[in-house]
Parts: C-alpha cells; structure tokens; sequence
C-alpha cells in the first residue's frame, strides 16, 4: 500500500491475555519504529529496526513486550501478560533512511489502540 | 539521554491570528527537529523539520526556528485558520540513534472562527 498499516486497528482483550499487533511499513523503507501514544501525551519511543534487527529496544518498558522483523519489512510487537496500563494507541513509524548522522522523515501508521480490562 | 519539553500545553487563537509553539531539549548532539501535526484520532503527520545547521526554515504560513546555543526551537503559523485546529508536536533525532524521534507532550491548538 501507499502508507504504513497496522492492524488490527482496535484491541480489546483481558487482563493476564497475550496480544500481537501488526506493522506493515512503506515499501522500501529500511527503519520501523514502534512507539506508545497514551491519551494527551507525545508518542513515546519503543524500539527500532534498521533492516531486521532490533537497533534500539530501549524504550521498551519490561519483558513483556517484544518485537520482531523476520524479513526486515512487517514488524509485530508482541506483548505478553497485558495490564491495564499497557492500554493506549501503539504507532507504527517507518523510514527511508536512518542512521550515520542523518535522519529521514518518520510516516506513521494509523495505530492501534489497545484497551486492557 | 534526551527529554523534550514542550509549552503551552494548550492554546486558543481567533482565526487570522498567529500561534507560536516552543521546545527545549537536553541533548547538544540531537541534529534533526520536526514538528507533526496529529488530528483526533488520526496518524501524526509532519508539517515542517528543520536540520541543526540551519536557523530557520519557512513554508508558506509556517515556519520554524532554531535555537543550537540555547537548545530550543519553535513553530509559528500566521494567518491561522480553523482547519489548523489540531495538536502539535514537537521532536528531537539524537545524532546517530537511527533517527528515532523524542517527542514533547504536545499542544492542543485551536482556532475559533
């Protein structure tokens, strides 16, 4: 597609369940970034890939969350044991060019809104 | 590592009118600001950036201003319109981190006709 896509668009699970959440970046995009968006705030970095390892997992919150790249294009983050403070819009980023000084611009995603009962 | 503050949090302009959006950050080394622009329940979308070697950039009724000395830079829109109506953000690239984004906490702008 033209832009970056994420599903599913809306989330609604349980306290203790298992949730993945999909990221399909711009074609050609080499970087994904995942970030966390709760209600009034900025988006909060998670992590990034350059191609199809993790280049950064340091805003990753615990061990509960994880996110892969197998083929360095969509990426799943995957959180384990949600809580109800894991409840807000995770943002999907992607980009052309990242790295050695120079930062390109980020596209988002529409998110996906998570909500923990 | 770096931190983002961003202010007003909110702000209400009569249309025509200009609005002006400030940021500081930490980090000496960051090298890239955008400012995005986030509708209810839309995706951030990027409305103007601007590169540490440059001061200030301008698109039509935006523009935006860096500060390196001083480590803050700002957004202004002139001639607002209702359609500006939105929340802002801005953000930090520390050098050589793979281009990820440290955003500030964003300001609700609006703009009565």
């Amino acid at each position: 597609g033209a832009g970056v896509s994420q599903t599913p668009s809306n989330k609604v699970t349980e306290k203790g369940k298992y949730v993945e959440l999909r990221c399909d970046p711009i074609s050609g995009h080499t970087a994904l970034y995942w970030y966390r968006q709760s209600l009034g705030q900025g988006p909060e970095f998670l992590i990034y890939f350059q191609g199809t390892g993790a280049a950064d997992d340091s805003g990753l919150p615990n061990d509960r969350f994880f996110a892969v790249r197998p083929e360095g294009s969509v990426s799943t983050l995957k959180i384990q044991r949600t809580e109800r403070g894991d409840s807000a819009v995770y943002l999907c980023a992607s980009s052309l060019l990242a790295g050695g000084g120079y930062t390109g611009e980020l596209f988002f995603g529409e998110g996906s809104r998570l909500t923990v009962l | 590592g770096e931190n983002v503050e961003q202010h007003p949090s909110t702000l209400s302009v009569q249309e025509g009118d200009s609005a002006v959006i400030k940021c500081t950050y930490s980090d000496s080394a960051s090298n890239y600001f955008p400012w995005y622009k986030q509708e209810l329940g839309k995706r951030p979308q990027l409305i103007i950036d601007i590169r540490s070697n440059v001061g200030e950039k301008k698109d039509q009724r935006i523009a935006v201003t860096l500060n390196k000395t001083a480590k803050h830079f700002s957004l202004h829109i002139t001639e607002t319109q209702p359609e500006d109506s939105a929340v802002y953000f801005c953000a930090a690239s520390p050098y050589n981190q793979g281009g990820k984004l440290i955003f500030g906490q964003g300001t609700e702008l609006s703009v009565k006709p």
